[in-house]
Formats: C-alpha cells, sequence, structure tokens
C-alpha cells in the first residue's frame, strides 16, 4: 500500500512553475516524505525529501502542509529536460524506513 | 565514479532457467537495494542489505534470492523463471547511519540503469 495519492499526470509549459500535489492522509509524526523523478528509460533520481519544514535545493522546494496530510512539489522554471514520472513516497516506521513506492504522477512540458 | 552499474542491460530467459543479475557500486555505500517495476508502476522493493554479509527481504522476494559478501557488489538470483518475473530490475545503494533502519539518517538512493528482462 503506497500510501500517497497523486495524479495520474499533468501538463505544464516550458520556463513555468510546476506544482505537484500529494496527499498522504494516513501519515504519522515520524513518516517521511520523499520526491524521486523517473526520466523515461532510466533509473530514479533523487529529488528532494522533508519531514515536517519546508525544504528547498538545487533542483526542487518542497513545500509541507501544516497538518502533513498533503505535500507539494514545486519546479520553479520547467524544462523539457524536467519532462518525468515524478513518485511522492513515504518512508515509515512500519515499512522499517524503506521506500514504499505509488504510480506517480507523469509531467509532459509543452514547449 | 562509475556509480551503481547492472550487467545485463536486457535478457530473454525460458520458464524454469536460472540467471543472476549483477550490481556493483563503486561509491562505498552500506546500503543497497533491489526493486522491479512492472509497467506503469512504481518500484516494488525485493530484497536490501545495510551492509556486507546482512541481507532482508522487502516487498516481494518470493522467488529471488541475494548475497552481499563485500561492499560493493549485491547480486540477485532467480532460480526457477517465471513469467510473472518479468519486469525491468533497478539496483540501488546509499549511505546511512543511525542504526540498522537507518531511521534517523537518510541520504539519496542512488540508482542504476536497469535490465529489462523477458521470461517467455
Amino acid at each position: 500500500d503506497a500510501k500517497t495519492t497523486q495524479p495520474n499526470s499533468m501538463e505544464s509549459n516550458e520556463e513555468e512553475p510546476v506544482h505537484l500535489p500529494c496527499n498522504h492522509s494516513t501519515i504519522s509524526g515520524t513518516d517521511y516524505i520523499h520526491w524521486y523523478r523517473q526520466l523515461p528509460s532510466q533509473g530514479p533520481e533523487y529529488v528532494i525529501h522533508g519531514l515536517t519544514s519546508n525544504v528547498n535545493n538545487r533542483m526542487a522546494s518542497l513545500a509541507i502542509a501544516e497538518d502533513r496530510k498533503s505535500s507539494t512539489l514545486i519546479l520553479h522554471r520547467a524544462t523539457l529536460r524536467d519532462a518525468a514520472v515524478y513518485y511522492c513516497i513515504l518512508r515509515r516506521m512500519d515499512s522499517n524506513y524503506q521506500l514504499i513506492w505509488g504510480a506517480g504522477t507523469k509531467l509532459i512540458i509543452k514547449p | 565514479n562509475a556509480g551503481v552499474t547492472q550487467t545485463p542491460k536486457f535478457r530473454i530467459l525460458k520458464i524454469g532457467q536460472s540467471m543472476t543479475l549483477q550490481c556493483t557500486q563503486d561509491m562505498n555505500h552500506n546500503y543497497m537495494y533491489w526493486y522491479r517495476q512492472d509497467p506503469g508502476m512504481g518500484l516494488k522493493l525485493i530484497y536490501y542489505s545495510v551492509g556486507a554479509g546482512i541481507t532482508d527481504k522487502g516487498e516481494v522476494p518470493n522467488g529471488y534470492n541475494v548475497s552481499r559478501s563485500t561492499t560493493e557488489d549485491f547480486p540477485l538470483r532467480l532460480e526457477l523463471a517465471a513469467p510473472s518475473q518479468t519486469s525491468v530490475y533497478f539496483c540501488a545503494s546509499s549511505y546511512s547511519v543511525g542504526g540498522l533502519a537507518g531511521a534517523n539518517s537518510y541520504n539519496e538512493q542512488f540508482f542504476g540503469p536497469g535490465t529489462r528482462l523477458t521470461v517467455l
């Protein structure tokens, strides 16, 4: 059971910000929120992760709702190279802290 | 650094055959993982290892075996191939501290390019 809900696909225009939503209503206090992405025909790559506070890195920002039941991955200026499947994942104590993956959101970038 | 390498890239097996998928990492990571990915789905964890000599089952271990004799290598063995094992297999590694489960410390997982396996 993936424990996260994401839209199947989203479209965005190149050079515009992208907000990818994720619902995780059953999250517990010790669960971490992770995002990975998978470009076509490649292995996944790490994007960002957080617990309670918003997080920024060179790739993206992660905004976590105050009740932690949802989060949003923000790509500040999407390029064609950002077209990928984006996975929102909970790392949970009851899965021995391993990543349990859902189906993800396919992000389509229009030039 | 080559990162995580996997061989072979592609393989076709007949039902009942056996094979070993190879995985090597050169980043001195203590954790290593095997996942499978079916079409249109996310990854499912098969086995993982927290260090040489220590392995544990993931979500879908049936039909697979692993060993970890060195830090660098983590081979995945299929003993009696079945059509249900047709999938793309990814190996990954990471470095974690802070206990067996790495609960309080997390570093990103680095993935290999995958092995596409078809069982006919």
